[in-house]
């Protein structure tokens, strides 16, 4: 089946400072990928949508400037937390689908973002 | 807006049960499709089963079955014969027609399964 890594898995910032996160489709190419948080016990939202070579789609409330997304490659997409607060401790979840848009969803296993 | 909406927080099982887990949802769209996925402790998202609006048979796969009523919408899942791997976090999930990245995500509901 499709398979989405998501690197690294666990990472610890200092406030201020930036961190990436990646996000690759290891078996196929994926045009589209999405990017959605978590926090603790509760739901997933939606981000932003990453789209190859052009820019991103953020959804409303999400801080472009903040929130960095390239999608520089067909296997490829990269978030960057940008000079990152308490507040942005949280679990980043990217995915990306085989197939045409009515395609299901194959998700990465995720990154737990923890800024001290 | 859409909204997707779990009422159930926590549900318990006991293993070989059958459990339901209710989902209902909000939406004016007339194409659109919806999911339930798992999350295990792993934190990994793991697609259950997916219904398309318009198809009106419930949708199986192995012992994970849907109850999709489009005029009341809702969407249940029925977990049968309930196994220890079955205890996850579980998420229902919307999406209009022809963008199935953009899902909108229920509260979730832990499911627990009791040996």
């Amino acid at each position: 089946g499709a398979v989405v890594s998501q690197h690294p898995s666990r990472v610890i910032c200092k406030s201020g400072t930036s961190v990436k996160i990646e996000c690759r489709s290891l078996d196929f190419q994926a045009t589209t990928m999405f990017w959605y948080r978590q926090f603790p016990k509760q739901s997933l939202m939606l981000m932003a949508t990453s789209n190859e070579g052009s820019k991103a789609t953020y959804e409303q409330g999400v801080e472009k400037d903040k929130f960095l997304i390239n999608h520089a490659s067909l296997t490829l997409s990269t978030l960057t937390v940008t000079s990152a607060h308490p507040e942005d401790s949280s679990f980043y979840i990217c995915s990306a689908r085989v197939g045409p848009g009515n395609s299901p969803l194959h998700f990465g296993n995720g990154t737990r973002l923890t800024v001290t | 807006a859409q909204t997707v909406t779990q009422s159930q927080p926590e549900m318990s099982v006991q293993e070989a049960e059958t459990v339901t887990l209710s989902c209902t949802y909000d939406t004016s769209e007339s194409d659109y499709y919806l999911f339930w996925y798992k999350q295990p402790p792993s934190r990994q998202m793991i697609l259950v089963i997916r219904q398309e609006a318009y198809k009106q048979q419930n949708a199986t796969e192995n012992r994970f079955s849907v109850n999709f009523q489009k005029a009341a919408k809702s969407f249940s899942l029925k977990i049968s014969d309930s196994q220890l791997g079955d205890a996850a976090m579980y998420f229902c999930a919307y999406s209009a027609g022809g963008n199935t990245g953009k899902l909108i995500f229920g509260q979730g509901t832990t499911l627990q399964v009791k040996p």
